[in-house]
């Protein structure tokens, strides 16, 4: 059974400052997502990593992806308070089609 | 990025009821959708994988006779909650793949009084 963990699950930074989001999983995967959730909403999608060494950026936000290791990144580049929200990666595995979601990481950012 | 829409987008109901909500993908036709179900402070779980044109998947632990999948065409899919009780209210969330994107809908929040 595919096991997605992601770390930290809370996250309480200041603007201005970087961090760094984990997302480690327990099987072979040929895909893997980050979604945003904002309170009362749905997800959004933000980044979608295909292969090893896969690296994508979105404003404040870079995704990466290290298959050997089972593991990826969302790096926050000078945060921001719009950042505010919950942040969920989602694994699917080289042999299926459903998605398992890591545990999700709410991140706050204080002025 | 493609669009998918969900029917209704909030709903109350007394306990013993049925509530159906629809999912749509709007611009692209989706094969495969899938439903989830998200309790407060949580993550989204897996409930059920709808194919068109044929019998959903459920994953273990999920009463298909409780929670009805109907996928009638390649851009619409139906839940139905049958004789909900106030433990199945929760936000359900609809997903549709469009190559290597999974869309999510806005979400339904169901409350069963």
């Amino acid at each position: 059974e595919l096991k997605v963990e992601q770390n930290p699950l809370f996250l309480s930074m200041q603007e201005g400052k970087n961090y760094t989001i984990y997302c480690n999983y327990s099987t072979t995967s040929d895909r893997l997502y980050w979604y945003r959730q904002d309170p009362g909403k749905s997800l959004e999608s933000l980044f979608v990593l295909l292969s090893n060494g896969a690296v994508k950026q979105e404003g404040r936000l870079m995704a990466s992806l290290d298959t050997k290791a089972r593991l990826s990144t969302l790096h926050i580049t000078a945060a921001v308070h719009d950042l505010s929200a919950t942040y969920f990666c989602a694994v699917r595995e080289t042999s299926g089609s459903r998605l398992t979601f890591g545990e999700g990481t709410q991140l706050t950012v204080n002025p | 990025g493609a669009v998918v829409s969900q029917h209704p987008s909030r709903v109350i109901c007394k306990s013993g009821t049925s509530v159906k909500i629809e999912c749509r993908s709007l611009d692209f036709q989706a094969t495969t959708m899938f439903w989830y179900r998200q309790f407060p402070k949580q993550s989204l779980m897996l409930m059920a994988t709808s194919n068109e044109g044929s019998k959903a998947t459920y994953e273990q632990g999920v009463e298909k006779d409780k929670f009805l999948i109907n996928h009638a065409s390649l851009t619409l899919s139906t839940l139905t909650v049958t004789s909900a009780h106030p433990e199945d209210s929760s936000f359900y969330i609809c997903s549709a793949r469009e190559t290597t994107q999974q869309f999510f809908g806005p979400g339904t929040r169901l409350t069963v009084l």
